[in-house]
């Protein structure tokens, strides 16, 4: 069983659209993340949520809102996309308060903007 | 400024050679120090972690070193085999509460092994 899957793999959209990516966890981890993987490779955190609770936002438009509706789940939805949007979008768990907290990502969504 | 760099950028070489990636960290205050192995169109997966007391690290052909006063961590892979061939993340979390506080990646190594 995958420990952290994200749906769909590849998306790709037209300018102005509105789409949703999935994240679900089954390592009964209380945070979950969002990260942006852009063409440099580098991973930039977007948001983090610890019990369903929004703990990092970092300088994310507002086009981009996550909702966690349980500490399993953490999707994204994203208003009138952008050609900027389009990168490697990967979603990933951790138990905080472990002496090794690392984190589990999920295998990315690669958005595609046109 | 926190910050993460990783040298080289990329490199090839030949099934079987040894190889050394290192990585420089501004990071303060200090946690924690992983390294990631990202394999193509797959996400990060942890490969070592290690502590401002521990200077050596091994994960079976991988071995991790720390100088926490240089502030430089390299990653040596022994006997390299095609299953290598990925970028090599390192990641540096500052802060004392939790290791999500401030975590930053580095722009990676592009490692390609060759038969």
């Amino acid at each position: 069983d995958t420990a952290v899957s994200q749906t769909p793999k590849y998306l790709v959209t037209q300018m102005g659209n509105d789409k949703s990516i999935k994240c679900e966890q089954n390592l009964g981890h209380d945070t979950m993340y969002w990260y942006k993987q852009d063409s440099k490779k580098f991973l930039k955190i977007m948001f983090s949520y610890n019990n369903k609770e929004l703990i990092i936002n970092e300088t994310v438009p507002n086009r981009f809102s996550p909702k966690s509706p349980d500490k399993a789940h953490l999707n994204l939805h994203i208003n009138s996309l952008e050609l900027g949007d389009s990168a490697v979008y990967f979603c990933a768990s951790s138990q905080m308060g472990t002496r090794d907290e690392k984190l589990f990502f999920g295998s990315g969504t690669q958005l595609s903007v046109l | 400024k926190n910050q993460v760099e990783q040298s080289p950028q990329s490199l090839i070489i030949l099934e079987g050679k040894n190889c050394t990636l290192q990585c420089n960290y501004t990071v303060s205050p200090f946690s924690n120090l992983r390294w990631y192995k990202q394999d193509t169109g797959r996400g990060p997966v942890s490969l070592t972690i290690m502590t401002f007391s521990e200077n050596t690290k091994s994960n079976g052909r991988y071995t991790a070193t720390l100088d926490a006063d240089t502030k430089q961590s390299s990653l040596h892979i022994t006997a390299s085999q095609l299953s290598d061939s990925a970028s090599y993340i390192c990641v540096v979390s500052a802060g004392k509460r939790t290791s999500y506080d401030k975590v930053i990646f580095g722009p990676g190594t592009s490692l390609s092994v060759i038969p």
